[in-house]
C-alpha cells in the first residue's frame, strides 16, 4: 500500500506569492491533518479535514486555509507568503477514528526568499 | 493547557549503550501518547504508541516505553543503540476537541550515536 504522498517536495517562493501544496493520503484514509515544522517553533497543528470537513484547526492566521476533496486528497493554501512562512510542512493520513495512528508523508519543504 | 516536555534537547550516546528520551505531559484526561523517530529531510515515522491497558509498550527498531500516570511521564527506551538510530525523537499525546484529532508534539531530542 502507497505511503502518503506530497507535492512539490521543494519549493521557493517570494514574499507576498501565495503557494499550493498538495497531499494524498494513504488509500482507504479519510482524515487529513497539515502540520507547520520550523527550528523556533517546532512541530504545530494546522488543521485537520475529515470527509471534505474542516474537523478541527490550529492557532494561524487565516491566510492559511485548506481543503479535501471527495478522493480524500488535500491541499493546503497559504497567501501572502510571509519570510516566517519558510518551513517543513508536513502532511499525515489516519482512519475515521479519532485514535487511529497518523501516517506522515515527507513533507514539502517551503523558502520564502 | 495540554502540553509535552521532552528536556534534552541533545543526547550523545556510544553505540551499544542503551538509550533513555524522556518526556513528560500534561493532560487532564487518560493520554494516548506516541513516540515519532524524524531523520534528516523525511517526514515523521512512528515508533510506538500507548492507548490503554499494559504500561510497557513495545515498538518497532527495539525501542520500548513506559507509561507511568504518577509521573505524567511516558520515556523512551532502547538496551542498545545503533548507529542508525540518529535521528531527532518526538514524543506527543492527541488531543481531542469535539470530535477532531489534533497531535501535539514535544520539541524533540535530538540523538548523536557515536562510534
Amino acid at each position: 500500500k502507497a505511503g502518503v504522498t506530497q507535492t512539490p517536495r521543494y519549493l521557493i517562493k517570494t514574499r507576498g506569492q501565495q503557494v499550493t501544496l498538495s497531499c494524498s493520503p494513504i488509500s482507504g484514509h479519510r482524515s487529513v491533518s497539515w502540520y507547520q515544522q520550523t527550528p523556533g517553533q517546532g512541530l504545530q497543528f494546522l488543521f485537520e479535514y475529515f470527509s471534505e470537513t474542516q474537523r478541527n484547526k490550529g492557532n494561524f492566521p487565516g491566510r492559511f486555509s485548506g481543503r479535501q476533496f471527495s478522493n480524500s486528497r488535500s491541499e493546503m493554501n497559504v497567501s501572502t507568503l510571509e519570510l516566517g512562512d519558510s518551513a517543513l510542512y508536513l502532511c499525515a493520513s489516519g482512519g475515521a477514528s479519532s485514535y487511529n495512528e497518523q501516517f506522515f508523508g515527507p513533507g514539502t519543504r517551503l523558502t520564502v526568499l | 493547557a495540554q502540553s509535552v516536555t521532552q528536556p534534552d534537547i541533545h543526547i550523545t550516546v556510544s553505540e551499544g549503550a542503551s538509550l533513555e528520551l524522556r518526556c513528560n505531559y500534561s493532560y487532564g484526561a487518560t493520554p494516548y501518547l506516541f513516540w515519532y523517530v524524524q531523520s534528516p529531510g523525511q517526514g515523521l515515522q512512528l515508533l510506538l504508541k500507548y492507548f490503554s491497558g499494559d504500561t510497557l509498550v513495545q515498538g518497532i527498531k527495539g525501542f520500548e516505553a513506559e507509561f507511568k500516570r504518577s509521573q505524567s511521564s511516558f520515556n523512551l527506551r532502547k538496551p542498545s543503540v545503533h548507529w542508525s538510530d540518529a535521528a531527532e525523537y518526538f514524543c506527543a499525546v492527541y488531543i481531542l476537541t469535539g470530535g477532531g484529532n489534533k497531535l501535539t508534539f514535544g520539541t524533540g531530542t535530538q540523538l548523536k550515536v557515536e562510534l
